[in-house]
């Protein structure tokens, strides 16, 4: 399996704050790299697929980097509501797996 | 708006088999794939398996022995068994879409549902 890691764990950050967050698989995954924001009680929501494609609908300031084994996630001016945790998943192979996430908070 | 819902049995003794259904809405089951992803608590997410709309399965080699996932194009269903249960089965379930087998995202989820282990 492809294992998934994620740095940090958590952070603390403050509304307008530039947040980045990383993502390394265990192996080459090409861009096939998922970025999702989760809250608790909603349904998980896409922001970036293929490492730093914007699913419709997200926010531009949010962006995503990376090929191989090592990607980013980048919230460019961070707002209220998006104090939540940030998950990466790698669709490159079954199964897929998924980073422990990165629980972003005030 | 393609709308997922899961929907079971928030209580499962141990032993037993876990059964969930997750119901579509707001666009078709078929030509896309489907998949059921846990969260155990305090931990990360795992993917369990897909099934196509045609009925075509892969699944999570973790589980594999235990899992069945099928669907119900009539009803614009799918759902998961899993059998012989244990307390580390205990997670919130969530379906999801996707579009391919593999290289795609997971762009569409349910909310989820919490389904204990226990006696």
């Amino acid at each position: 399996d492809i294992q998934m890691t994620q740095s940090p764990s958590s952070l603390s950050a403050s509304v307008g704050d530039r947040v980045t967050i990383t993502c390394r698989a265990s192996q080459s995954i090409s861009i096939y790299l998922n970025w999702y924001q989760m809250k608790p009680g909603k349904a998980p929501r896409l922001l970036i697929y293929a490492a730093s494609s914007l699913q419709s609908g997200v926010p531009s300031r949010f962006s995503g980097s990376g090929s191989g084994t090592n990607f980013t996630l980048t919230i460019s001016s961070l707002q209220p509501e998006d104090f939540a945790t940030y998950c990466c998943q790698q669709s490159y192979s079954t199964p897929f797996t998924f980073g422990p996430g990165t629980k972003v908070d005030i | 708006q393609v709308q997922l819902q899961e929907s079971g049995p928030g209580l499962v003794k141990p032993s037993e088999t876990l059964s969930l259904i997750c119901t579509v809405s707001g666009g078709s089951i078929r030509s896309y794939y489907w998949s059921w992803i846990r969260q155990p608590p305090g931990k990360g997410l795992e993917w369990i398996g897909y099934i196509f709309y045609s009925g075509s399965t892969n699944y999570n080699p973790s589980l594999k022995s235990r899992v069945t996932i099928s669907v119900d194009t009539s009803k614009n269903q799918f759902s998961l068994k899993l059998s012989s249960v244990t307390a580390a089965d205990t997670a919130l379930y969530y379906c999801a879409r996707h579009i391919s087998a593999s290289g795609i995202p997971f762009d569409y989820w349910g909310q989820g549902t919490l389904v204990t282990v226990s006696s």
